[in-house]
């Protein structure tokens, strides 16, 4: 079946520093890519989504680019704020039908002053 | 940012009582949702919605049920209340199949005593 891998962390980063967060997936067809973003206490928004190969997503100064070659889609933003402390979750959804979307679990990000 | 409500917000129950939780969308949406997510796992489909009246299970769909008998509510019901299923349940939302993205609810924080 369907799966997303991707670090759980938490991962620790001082303000200004660059980002990355790896997620690769293993899925049949061509999915779709997602990141979300949860910040404490709320529910899941999206960051940024990339619909076939080669496209980038980019929001918010994150960006991540679909690379059918290596499954993968990682999460990068050059210099990271305070604020962008949250979880984020990288999704997948492999279509031909209504089902849902299949995540991984999640990494939880922590910028330090 | 979507229309989608959850409630309650936070429910304590005790084991072996039925508990049933709800969204509600402003959308307009035809496809619905219900996950569940726990640490360790990140999100998991429990059932979805692809109509009025039309549902289907997801990944984890042993001991809940769902109903929906208008557009823009979308049921969840726990018939018999076990630890296991204490969670936060997330209801998400999306205006069209296949790979599309999905829009989240605040979710619903239930402990099962």
């Amino acid at each position: 079946g369907d799966s997303v891998t991707q670090m759980e962390g938490p991962v620790t980063l001082s303000e200004e520093a660059f980002l990355t967060i790896n997620c690769t997936y293993t899925a049949t067809g061509y999915p779709s890519l997602f990141w979300y973003v949860q910040y404490p206490g709320e529910g899941l928004q999206l960051l940024l989504k990339a619909t076939k190969a080669d496209d980038k997503g980019s929001n918010k100064g994150f960006e991540a680019t679909y690379r059918k070659e290596t499954t993968s889609f990682h999460l990068e933003k050059g210099s990271v704020q305070v604020s962008d402390s949250a979880v984020y979750f990288c999704a997948l959804r492999a279509g031909g039908g209504a089902d849902g979307l299949t995540f991984g679990k999640g990494t939880h990000l922590i910028i330090q002053p | 940012d979507a229309g989608i409500t959850q409630s309650p917000r936070h429910k304590v129950t005790e084991t072996g009582t039925p508990v049933t939780l709800r969204c509600h969308q402003t959308e307009n949406h035809r496809y619905m949702y219900w996950y569940r997510q726990d640490p360790g796992h990140g999100l998991r489909l429990i059932h979805y919605s692809y109509g009025v009246k039309d549902t289907d299970k997801g990944e984890v769909s042993d001991g809940y049920s769902v109903s929906r008998s208008k557009t823009e509510d979308f049921l969840l019901t726990l018939e018999s209340a076990t630890s296991s299923q204490t969670s936060v349940y997330f209801c998400a939302i999306s205006p069209r199949a296949d790979k599309d993205e999905q829009f989240f609810g605040p979710g619903t924080r239930l402990t099962v005593l």
